[in-house]
């Protein structure tokens, strides 16, 4: 009864390669997101979709590609690996309200550690 | 344009002694989310607290109590009587009131709880 989890929880892929990481929410949210932590622990948000509809694109290499096909799944899609994608990409969603004053924390999954060789 | 400073690159503390983290944060928005997150050497994300723009109230949770002041643009936090587990990566996040919902996050306060 995992909230948020992602697969494969690590990834061992040559340059070059094409890849995808999973990410399945069971909270009823409507928005997820894709962050990016870097080898120094720095997090920075990628994506966000909200209802399927894509709200935030960061300055993301075409190269990654996010795609919703419902409310509790968000994958993101690599082509073209480069080593510097190597990181822990980490899925999240959360309920966005509209009244004010509502958190809309963000609930994380474990992570997707990916090593580009 | 959101910013969060975490100054503390790393603390080091026997246990049992407390464990105070800052965060500085810098935002445009008058209404505003600020929350903390514990990383743990396995890696996940934990959700730890959370305070809105307009309740400066610092509240206590278990050995976990923060001290929010908008004068001084501060969101810290205490960990109280610290054990070996708390030991980790804790992150500061703010989130602006906008339609895009991103946690803009600090680079993070390492934790070591020596026994």
């Amino acid at each position: 009864d995992t909230a948020v989890s992602q697969t494969p929880k690590y990834l061992v892929t040559q340059m070059g390669n094409d890849k995808s990481i999973k990410c399945e929410q069971n909270l009823g949210h409507d928005t997820m997101y894709w962050y990016k932590q870097d080898s120094k622990k720095f997090l920075k948000i990628m994506f966000s979709y909200n209802n399927k509809e894509l709200i935030i694109n960061e300055t993301v290499p075409n190269r990654f590609s996010p795609k919703s096909p419902d409310k509790a799944h968000l994958n993101l899609h690599i082509n073209s690996l480069e080593l510097g994608d190597s990181a822990v990409y980490f899925c999240a969603s959360s309920q966005v309200g509209s009244e004010y004053g509502t958190y809309n924390e963000q609930f994380f999954g474990p992570g997707t550690r990916l090593t580009v060789l | 344009a959101q910013k969060v400073t975490q100054a503390q690159t790393e603390i080091s503390v026997v246990e049992k002694e407390d464990v105070t983290l800052d965060c500085v944060y810098e935002t445009r928005d008058t209404t505003y989310y600020l929350f903390w997150y514990k990383q743990p050497p396995s890696g996940e994300l934990v959700f730890l607290i959370r305070r809105n723009s307009f309740d400066e109230q610092n509240e206590i949770s278990g050995r976990y109590s923060w001290n929010f002041q908008k004068s001084t643009s501060s969101f810290n936090f205490t960990i109280t009587a610290s054990q070996v587990v708390d030991s980790a990566v804790y992150f500061c996040a703010l989130r602006g009131y906008s339609n895009d919902y991103k946690l803009s996050f600090g680079a993070g306060t390492t934790v070591t709880v020596r026994a």
